[in-house]
Protein backbone atom coordinates (compact mmCIF):
# COMPACT_ATOMS: atom_id res chain seq x y z
CA UNK A 1 0.00 0.00 0.00
CA UNK A 2 1.38 3.38 -0.63
CA UNK A 3 0.68 6.78 1.22
CA UNK A 4 1.90 10.09 1.48
CA UNK A 5 2.89 12.03 4.93
CA UNK A 6 3.46 16.07 4.60
CA UNK A 7 5.10 16.25 8.05
CA UNK A 8 3.93 20.13 8.31
CA UNK A 9 0.74 21.49 7.83
CA UNK A 10 1.60 25.23 8.02
CA UNK A 11 4.98 26.41 7.09
CA UNK A 12 5.71 30.50 8.08
CA UNK A 13 9.03 32.07 6.39
CA UNK A 14 9.86 35.83 5.42
CA UNK A 15 10.50 36.51 2.08
CA UNK A 16 13.75 36.33 1.37
CA UNK A 17 14.57 33.15 3.40
CA UNK A 18 15.03 29.28 2.29
CA UNK A 19 11.50 27.13 2.18
CA UNK A 20 11.48 23.80 2.95
CA UNK A 21 8.13 21.75 3.02
CA UNK A 22 8.52 18.17 4.19
CA UNK A 23 7.23 14.67 2.41
CA UNK A 24 7.47 11.56 3.42
CA UNK A 25 5.85 8.53 1.13
CA UNK A 26 5.81 4.53 1.19
CA UNK A 27 5.18 3.12 -1.90
CA UNK A 28 5.31 -1.09 -2.87
CA UNK A 29 6.68 -0.45 -6.54
CA UNK A 30 8.64 2.21 -7.89
CA UNK A 31 7.10 5.44 -7.53
CA UNK A 32 6.29 8.69 -9.36
CA UNK A 33 6.10 11.75 -6.93
CA UNK A 34 5.07 15.03 -7.78
CA UNK A 35 4.69 18.34 -6.10
CA UNK A 36 1.83 20.51 -7.11
CA UNK A 37 0.91 24.28 -5.77
CA UNK A 38 -2.44 25.68 -4.90
CA UNK A 39 -3.27 29.04 -4.65
CA UNK A 40 -5.77 30.43 -3.31
CA UNK A 41 -9.23 29.89 -4.91
CA UNK A 42 -7.74 28.47 -8.05
CA UNK A 43 -7.14 24.55 -9.22
CA UNK A 44 -3.65 22.69 -8.99
CA UNK A 45 -0.64 23.41 -10.88
CA UNK A 46 2.27 21.22 -11.39
CA UNK A 47 5.84 22.30 -9.74
CA UNK A 48 7.83 19.42 -10.70
CA UNK A 49 7.84 15.57 -11.05
CA UNK A 50 10.36 12.74 -10.35
CA UNK A 51 10.13 9.87 -12.50
CA UNK A 52 13.36 7.66 -11.95
CA UNK A 53 15.64 9.67 -13.50
CA UNK A 54 17.93 12.53 -11.30
CA UNK A 55 17.04 12.14 -8.11
CA UNK A 56 17.33 16.13 -7.33
CA UNK A 57 14.46 17.31 -9.97
CA UNK A 58 14.05 21.27 -10.57
CA UNK A 59 10.60 22.86 -11.24
CA UNK A 60 9.42 26.29 -11.75
CA UNK A 61 9.57 29.68 -10.03
CA UNK A 62 12.94 28.17 -8.26
CA UNK A 63 11.55 25.06 -6.60
CA UNK A 64 13.48 21.95 -6.19
CA UNK A 65 13.19 19.04 -4.78
CA UNK A 66 15.07 15.39 -3.50
CA UNK A 67 14.19 12.27 -4.10
CA UNK A 68 15.86 10.21 -1.22
CA UNK A 69 14.67 6.73 -1.52
CA UNK A 70 17.02 5.24 1.74
CA UNK A 71 14.33 8.20 3.61
CA UNK A 72 11.43 7.83 1.68
CA UNK A 73 11.46 11.67 0.92
CA UNK A 74 10.70 13.73 -1.05
CA UNK A 75 11.34 17.51 0.20
CA UNK A 76 10.38 20.50 -1.63
CA UNK A 77 13.14 23.49 -1.35
CA UNK A 78 13.59 26.78 -2.51
CA UNK A 79 16.53 29.35 -1.57
CA UNK A 80 14.76 32.37 -1.19
CA UNK A 81 10.90 32.63 -0.89
CA UNK A 82 8.74 35.11 -2.09
CA UNK A 83 5.24 37.03 -1.58
CA UNK A 84 3.83 35.07 -4.54
CA UNK A 85 4.78 31.36 -3.47
CA UNK A 86 1.74 31.83 -0.29
CA UNK A 87 -0.07 29.20 -1.27
CA UNK A 88 -0.93 25.63 -0.72
CA UNK A 89 1.48 22.64 -1.65
CA UNK A 90 0.95 18.74 -2.23
CA UNK A 91 3.08 16.04 -2.36
CA UNK A 92 1.69 13.41 -4.63
CA UNK A 93 2.58 10.16 -4.97
CA UNK A 94 1.53 7.48 -8.10
CA UNK A 95 2.44 3.91 -8.33
CA UNK A 96 4.24 2.68 -11.85
CA UNK A 97 3.50 -0.54 -10.86
CA UNK A 98 -0.82 -0.12 -10.79
CA UNK A 99 -2.72 2.71 -11.32
CA UNK A 100 -3.30 4.66 -8.11
CA UNK A 101 -2.41 8.52 -7.36
CA UNK A 102 -2.46 9.42 -3.50
CA UNK A 103 -2.12 12.90 -2.11
CA UNK A 104 -0.69 14.45 0.79
CA UNK A 105 -2.75 16.47 2.86
CA UNK A 106 -1.28 19.56 2.15
CA UNK A 107 0.95 22.56 3.51
CA UNK A 108 -0.03 26.03 3.50
CA UNK A 109 3.22 28.19 3.41
CA UNK A 110 2.87 31.80 4.78
CA UNK A 111 5.01 34.31 3.41
CA UNK A 112 6.17 37.05 5.48
CA UNK A 113 7.06 40.63 4.63
CA UNK B 1 -5.70 26.97 -24.87
CA UNK B 2 -8.28 25.43 -22.58
CA UNK B 3 -7.14 22.64 -20.85
CA UNK B 4 -9.68 21.26 -18.55
CA UNK B 5 -12.80 23.34 -17.98
CA UNK B 6 -15.34 22.42 -15.11
CA UNK B 7 -19.44 23.83 -14.91
CA UNK B 8 -20.22 25.05 -12.80
CA UNK B 9 -18.13 27.31 -10.51
CA UNK B 10 -20.21 27.33 -7.87
CA UNK B 11 -23.83 25.82 -6.59
CA UNK B 12 -26.18 25.65 -3.77
CA UNK B 13 -27.96 22.26 -3.64
CA UNK B 14 -30.92 21.41 -1.41
CA UNK B 15 -30.55 18.23 0.31
CA UNK B 16 -32.23 15.43 -1.91
CA UNK B 17 -31.34 17.54 -5.17
CA UNK B 18 -29.60 16.14 -7.75
CA UNK B 19 -26.96 18.10 -10.22
CA UNK B 20 -24.56 16.89 -12.52
CA UNK B 21 -21.00 18.58 -12.75
CA UNK B 22 -19.70 18.71 -15.96
CA UNK B 23 -15.99 18.38 -17.00
CA UNK B 24 -14.18 18.45 -20.42
CA UNK B 25 -10.56 18.74 -21.47
CA UNK B 26 -9.20 19.48 -24.85
CA UNK B 27 -5.52 17.81 -24.62
CA UNK B 28 -7.02 14.40 -26.25
CA UNK B 29 -5.91 12.35 -22.86
CA UNK B 30 -6.81 8.98 -22.42
CA UNK B 31 -7.25 9.78 -18.47
CA UNK B 32 -9.67 11.85 -16.52
CA UNK B 33 -10.33 11.88 -12.27
CA UNK B 34 -12.81 13.32 -10.11
CA UNK B 35 -11.36 14.25 -7.07
CA UNK B 36 -12.86 16.28 -4.16
CA UNK B 37 -11.06 18.83 -1.12
CA UNK B 38 -12.61 18.91 1.78
CA UNK B 39 -10.43 21.18 4.33
CA UNK B 40 -7.25 19.57 5.61
CA UNK B 41 -8.02 16.26 3.83
CA UNK B 42 -6.11 17.26 0.64
CA UNK B 43 -7.86 15.49 -2.35
CA UNK B 44 -9.82 12.12 -2.25
CA UNK B 45 -10.04 10.63 -6.03
CA UNK B 46 -13.92 9.75 -6.24
CA UNK B 47 -14.09 8.40 -9.80
CA UNK B 48 -11.64 7.49 -12.60
CA UNK B 49 -11.65 6.41 -16.07
CA UNK B 50 -8.76 5.22 -18.23
CA UNK B 51 -11.06 6.06 -21.37
CA UNK B 52 -14.06 6.06 -23.70
CA UNK B 53 -16.62 3.93 -22.08
CA UNK B 54 -14.51 2.91 -19.08
CA UNK B 55 -14.22 4.08 -15.54
CA UNK B 56 -14.18 2.75 -12.43
CA UNK B 57 -14.33 3.30 -8.66
CA UNK B 58 -11.39 5.82 -6.37
CA UNK B 59 -11.28 6.19 -3.22
CA UNK B 60 -14.85 7.90 -2.46
CA UNK B 61 -17.50 6.63 -4.74
CA UNK B 62 -20.38 6.97 -2.78
CA UNK B 63 -23.25 8.84 -3.35
CA UNK B 64 -21.81 9.65 -6.92
CA UNK B 65 -21.53 8.52 -10.33
CA UNK B 66 -19.74 9.32 -13.43
CA UNK B 67 -20.01 8.18 -17.36
CA UNK B 68 -17.47 8.68 -20.15
CA UNK B 69 -19.36 8.65 -23.41
CA UNK B 70 -16.26 10.82 -25.37
CA UNK B 71 -12.49 11.00 -25.00
CA UNK B 72 -13.41 15.20 -23.41
CA UNK B 73 -16.09 14.78 -21.08
CA UNK B 74 -16.38 13.43 -17.93
CA UNK B 75 -19.46 14.50 -16.02
CA UNK B 76 -19.91 13.43 -12.18
CA UNK B 77 -23.21 12.80 -11.17
CA UNK B 78 -24.74 13.68 -7.62
CA UNK B 79 -28.38 12.13 -7.52
CA UNK B 80 -29.12 12.86 -4.15
CA UNK B 81 -27.39 15.60 -2.66
CA UNK B 82 -26.35 15.39 1.46
CA UNK B 83 -24.83 17.70 3.81
CA UNK B 84 -21.69 15.42 3.42
CA UNK B 85 -21.05 16.36 -0.15
CA UNK B 86 -20.41 19.79 0.53
CA UNK B 87 -16.69 19.94 -0.95
CA UNK B 88 -14.44 21.69 -3.83
CA UNK B 89 -14.31 19.34 -6.99
CA UNK B 90 -11.96 18.93 -9.19
CA UNK B 91 -11.87 17.72 -12.53
CA UNK B 92 -8.54 16.59 -13.84
CA UNK B 93 -7.11 14.55 -16.95
CA UNK B 94 -3.78 13.16 -17.69
CA UNK B 95 -2.08 11.61 -20.87
CA UNK B 96 -1.27 8.43 -18.62
CA UNK B 97 -1.50 7.93 -15.06
CA UNK B 98 2.36 8.89 -14.36
CA UNK B 99 2.37 12.07 -16.12
CA UNK B 100 1.62 15.39 -15.25
CA UNK B 101 -2.10 15.79 -14.42
CA UNK B 102 -4.09 18.95 -15.44
CA UNK B 103 -6.85 20.45 -13.14
CA UNK B 104 -9.86 22.40 -14.01
CA UNK B 105 -10.48 25.75 -11.79
CA UNK B 106 -12.83 23.51 -9.42
CA UNK B 107 -16.47 23.68 -8.68
CA UNK B 108 -17.45 24.66 -5.00
CA UNK B 109 -20.76 22.76 -4.12
CA UNK B 110 -22.57 23.64 -0.68
CA UNK B 111 -25.44 21.03 0.13
CA UNK B 112 -28.32 22.77 2.49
Amino acid sequence: AQSVTQLDSHVSVSEGTPVLLRCNYSSSYSPSLFWYVQHPNKGLQLLLKYTSAATLVKGINGFEAEFKKSETSFHLTKPSAHMSDAAEYFCVVSDTGGFKTIFGAGTRLFVKA
Amino acid sequence: NAGVTQTPKFRILKIGQSMTLQCTQDMNHNYMYWYRQDPGMGLKLIYYSVGAGITDKGEVPNGYNVSRSTTEDFPLRLELAAPSQTSVYFCASSDTENTEAFFGQGTRLTVV
